[in-house]
């Protein structure tokens, strides 16, 4: 599991509340991606993070924000959560250095009422 | 930008056999191409990765091949076993600089029947 944590594992919201996940790291890894999944579409690019308080958007970002305070904490804000953001969402972290491959968390399950 | 399509989305084998799943991109630029693999409530995990200058890669029962020209990417998996079933995505990005974005495709459900 590439020492990814990520909290909680599901939620159950209402639409209209802001929600928090958080991905959490042991290894100190400078790249930290957020992903949702959905059926029919893979994994989609949220935002990343190419360090503390470096962050940028990815392919799907609309409604969501990051932030990113010190190296092994990312969280994933949904302002004003919808029912379109019910979704599983995927942290993941890049090993630098080598191959550059990116390793998954297990993942958060959110609903979205 | 980069587009990653998938075939076949579900794909049924007999225990024993040999099993592709096929990727095409569309980004000539694109030189790293991981293939992952997801069980049922868990988050997806590297099986095999290659790149744009490996024409194929093994290890063990798994294996990818590249065709940079034809830019399509397969996995196959031999001698299929029963923990074989799972989604399997490929993927597809622009190694190197301060981003290393995964462009995925939209994923295979496999099924070893035994």
């Amino acid at each position: 599991d590439a020492g990814i944590t990520q909290s909680p594992r599901h939620k159950v919201t209402e639409t209209g509340t802001p929600v928090t996940l958080r991905c959490h790291q042991t290894e100190n890894h400078r790249y930290m991606y957020w992903y949702r999944q959905d059926p029919g579409h893979g994994l989609r690019l949220i935002h990343y993070s190419y360090g503390v308080k470096d962050t940028d958007k990815g392919e799907v970002s609309d409604g969501y924000s990051v932030s990113r305070s010190k190296t092994e904490d990312f969280l994933l804000t949904l302002e004003s959560a919808t029912s379109s953001q019910t979704s599983v969402y995927f942290c993941a972290i890049r090993v630098s250095g080598g191959a550059e491959t990116q390793y998954f968390g297990p993942g958060t399950r959110l609903l979205v009422l | 930008g980069e587009n990653v399509e998938q075939h076949p989305s579900t794909l049924s084998v007999q225990e024993g056999d040999s099993a592709v799943i096929k990727c095409t991109y569309s980004d000539s630029a694109s030189n790293y191409f991981p293939w992952y693999k997801q069980e049922l409530g868990k988050g997806p995990q590297l099986i095999i990765d290659i790149r744009s200058n490996v024409g194929e890669k093994k290890d063990q029962r798994i294996a990818v091949t590249l065709n940079k020209t034809a830019k399509h990417f397969s996995l196959h998996i031999t001698e299929t076993q029963p923990e074989d079933s799972a989604v399997y995505f490929c993927a597809a990005s622009k190694d190197g600089g301060a981003t290393n974005k995964l462009i995925f495709g939209t994923g295979t459900l496999l099924a070893v029947q035994p």
